[in-house]
């Protein structure tokens, strides 16, 4: 069975600080890991995604994560946080080939202080 | 751009009730998912929907059934619906291909009430 467990419920950053947001994955076989961001009362947006090539995935506004087998983790990073990325965040990991099947972490919420 | 539209954004109901939620996607997506979204669980599958009139049950697929009658449109019902049901819905759509998994687009959620 295949899990994801994402560190912190909840964590705040200063503005221009640097993001981290952690994940760590379960799995059988090796995975494909998504991070999606939730900004309040909208749906989940992906960020971006790992399906087996470059283990260093850029996303969109300045996300980047990166693919770590012997950690089994998809950490989040962001150099600088601004206050436009306030909002949750949630790791996702599925199968290659029963793409049918996403496990979502149970989400970080991220508070950007000004 | 996919898209991906939710037939309520809030809905309250009473106890009882048959509820119907109505999703729509316009990218011509064979997968289509329903999650609840509660604070502290993240996001729980309740059914899945491969193909027209086919359907698959998720992990949470208690009190829920579903229909899919034409391609782009999938409706979660709840039969009877109690407190505990009190959530946010969210309906995701995806491209299917042998062998190969693709994101997932979701909607904008529908939260729901019942009093």
């Amino acid at each position: 069975a295949q899990s994801v467990t994402q560190l912190g419920s909840h964590v705040s950053v200063s503005e221009g600080a640097l993001v981290l947001l952690r994940c760590n994955y379960s799995s059988s076989v090796p995975p494909y890991l998504f991070w999606y961001v939730q900004y309040p009362n909208q749906g989940l947006q992906l960020l971006l995604k790992y399906t087996s090539a470059a283990t260093l995935v850029k996303g969109i506004n300045g996300f980047e994560a990166e693919f770590k087998k012997s950690e089994t983790s998809f950490h989040l990073t962001k150099p600088s946080a601004h206050m436009s990325d306030a909002a949750e965040y949630f790791c996702a990991v599925t199968l290659p080939y029963n793409g049918n099947q996403f496990y979502f972490g149970t989400g970080t919420s991220l508070t950007v202080i000004p | 751009d996919v898209k991906v539209t939710q037939s309520s954004r809030y809905l309250v109901k009473r106890t009882g009730e048959k509820v119907f939620l109505e999703c729509v996607q316009d990218m011509d997506h064979e997968n289509m998912f329903w999650y609840r979204q509660d604070p502290g669980l993240g996001l729980r599958l309740i059914y899945f929907s491969y193909d027209v009139k086919m359907k698959e049950k998720g992990d949470i697929p208690e009190g829920y059934s579903v229909s899919r009658e034409k391609k782009e449109r999938f409706s979660l019902i709840l039969e009877s619906a109690s407190t505990n049901q009190t959530s946010m819905y969210l309906c995701a759509s995806s491209l299917w291909r042998q062998g190969i998994t693709y994101e997932q687009y979701f909607g904008p959620g529908t939260r729901l009430t019942v009093t």
